[in-house]
């Protein structure tokens, strides 16, 4: 049983489109992260949400966090061919220093 | 600044052998973490480490699976013997140790393929 569930799970989109990828839970969490994992490369934080119904934004990304702490969503404005990778969300276990992993969102942007 | 190192890229070898993976961790950073990548299953901790000690190993999937790290600036992971269930991309991470929300930095993987 995944405690992260995130959909799509493939998304294939043309460049200048917008998107929406989640990260649901029905647990609650203190703090969600988010990471991107290029071809041939290990993942990458882009952003940690803490508090309820925050909302951050990486250039043409926005993260937001649930109000209730059990989900995230992360919109890209005018996807672009550099955006194309693994979306994973995780979050932190045992102390903090575990990081539990969704299964993540593998988007493709076509020029 | 050098990331997190791992050796080798790529690893093909024969079912039966023995693998090593090999990963230097960023200088400071004194947490590492192992994880292991599949289509199937998605990325799984296997193993971490705080100051060089094995914390939680209840990822590693059989005996077959160890890990060591002697020092603060180097790790293994060893299969003996692989077979080819174990294919897959192994990852090692670090980070340090304080702080909740310290981000883990990840090497490039090793993609190992058992044939």
């Amino acid at each position: 049983t995944q405690l992260l569930e995130q959909s799509p799970q493939f998304l294939s989109i043309q460049e200048g489109e917008n998107l929406t990828v989640y990260c649901n839970s029905s647990s609650v969490f203190s703090s969600l992260q988010w990471y991107r994992q290029e071809p041939g490369e290990g993942p990458v934080l882009l952003v940690t949400v803490v508090t309820g119904g925050e909302v951050k934004k990486l250039k043409r990304l926005t993260f937001q966090f649930g109000d209730a702490r059990k989900d995230s969503s992360l919109h890209i404005t005018a996807a672009q061919p550099g955006d194309t990778g693994l979306y994973l969300c995780a979050f932190t276990s045992g102390g903090y220093n575990k990081l539990i992993f969704g299964a993540g969102t593998r988007l493709a942007v076509h020029p | 600044d050098a990331g997190v190192i791992q050796s080798p890229r790529h690893e093909v070898t024969e079912m039966g052998q023995e693998v090593t993976l090999r990963c230097k961790p960023i200088s400071g950073h004194n947490s590492l973490f192992w994880y292991r990548q599949t289509m199937m299953r998605g990325l799984e901790l296997l193993i971490y480490f705080n100051n060089n000690v094995p914390i939680d190993d209840s990822g590693m999937p059989e005996d077959r699976f160890s890990a060591k790290m002697p020092n603060a600036s180097f790790s293994t992971l060893k299969i003996q013997p692989s077979e080819p269930r174990d294919s897959a991309v192994y990852f090692c991470a670090s980070r340090l140790l304080t702080g909740s929300n310290q981000p883990q930095h990840f090497g490039d993987g090793t993609r190992l393929s058992i044939l």
